[in-house]
């Protein structure tokens, strides 16, 4: 049974440009939330994807935004990306749906921005 | 919202032995996760547990609702137990986690 998984796992950028990551959830899970963590920090929740939809979102710009596909993977985009959007995204995946709302967690993409 | 507040900050300890890590937080919660971050950020699954004990080989954990408190307890520590321990919450079948600040723990052999 695969995991979480996420690609890329590491990616260098610059100031300005746009990035795009990908998660596809563990087997059987219809629900995906993404997570930024700085260095030292704990994670903080960006958004959550339902049904292809904007579920939750937490405190972040619009420059973050979001797609679910109907086999439930999922992409977190940044556009204008800043130096203090260098963090680890983490993707977790549940099925509240299913009754488990316990979250697991993809290896995480490292994002540097200069 | 909900303030989740871990202790202690920092722990060293000799291998083969014992801790407990602690988990504030400050309203009522539906869903307490455990985590543990490998060097490599690597987020593990430990326990899911809302109230109540649970165990799993060396470690165990117990969260008092009503008190809004978890711990959790790493017996005969082992070097492969250093990283990161998270406890995360969600208050309100938001579904979003909520994540104190971790406890950093280094195992020496």
């Amino acid at each position: 049974d695969a995991g979480v998984t996420q690609s890329p796992t590491h990616l260098i950028k610059t100031r300005g440009q746009q990035v795009t990551l990908r998660c596809s959830p563990k087997s059987g899970h219809d629900t995906v939330s993404w997570y930024q963590q700085a260095l030292g920090q704990g994670p903080q929740f960006i958004f959550q994807y339902y049904e292809e939809e904007e579920r939750q979102r937490g405190n972040f710009p619009d420059r973050f935004s979001g797609h679910q596909y109907p086999n439930y993977s999922s992409e977190l985009n940044v556009n204008a990306l800043l130096l203090g959007d260098s963090a680890l995204y983490l993707c977790a995946s549940s099925s509240p749906s299913g009754g488990t709302d316990t979250q697991y967690f993809g290896p995480g993409t490292r994002l540097t921005v200069l | 919202g909900i303030q989740v507040e871990q202790s202690p900050p920092d722990l060293i300890l000799q291998e083969g032995a014992n801790s407990t890590l602690r988990c504030n937080f400050s309203d009522s919660v539906n869903n307490l996760q455990w985590f543990h971050q490998n060097p490599w950020g690597q987020l593990i699954n430990l326990f899911y547990i809302p109230s109540g004990t649970k165990q799993n080989g060396r470690l165990s954990a117990t969260t008092v609702a009503t008190e809004r408190y978890s711990l959790l307890y790493i017996s005969s520590s082992q070097t492969t137990d250093s990283g990161v321990y998270f406890c995360a919450v969600d208050a309100g079948n938001n579904r979003k986690l909520i994540w104190g600040l971790g406890t950093s723990l280094a195992v020496n052999p």
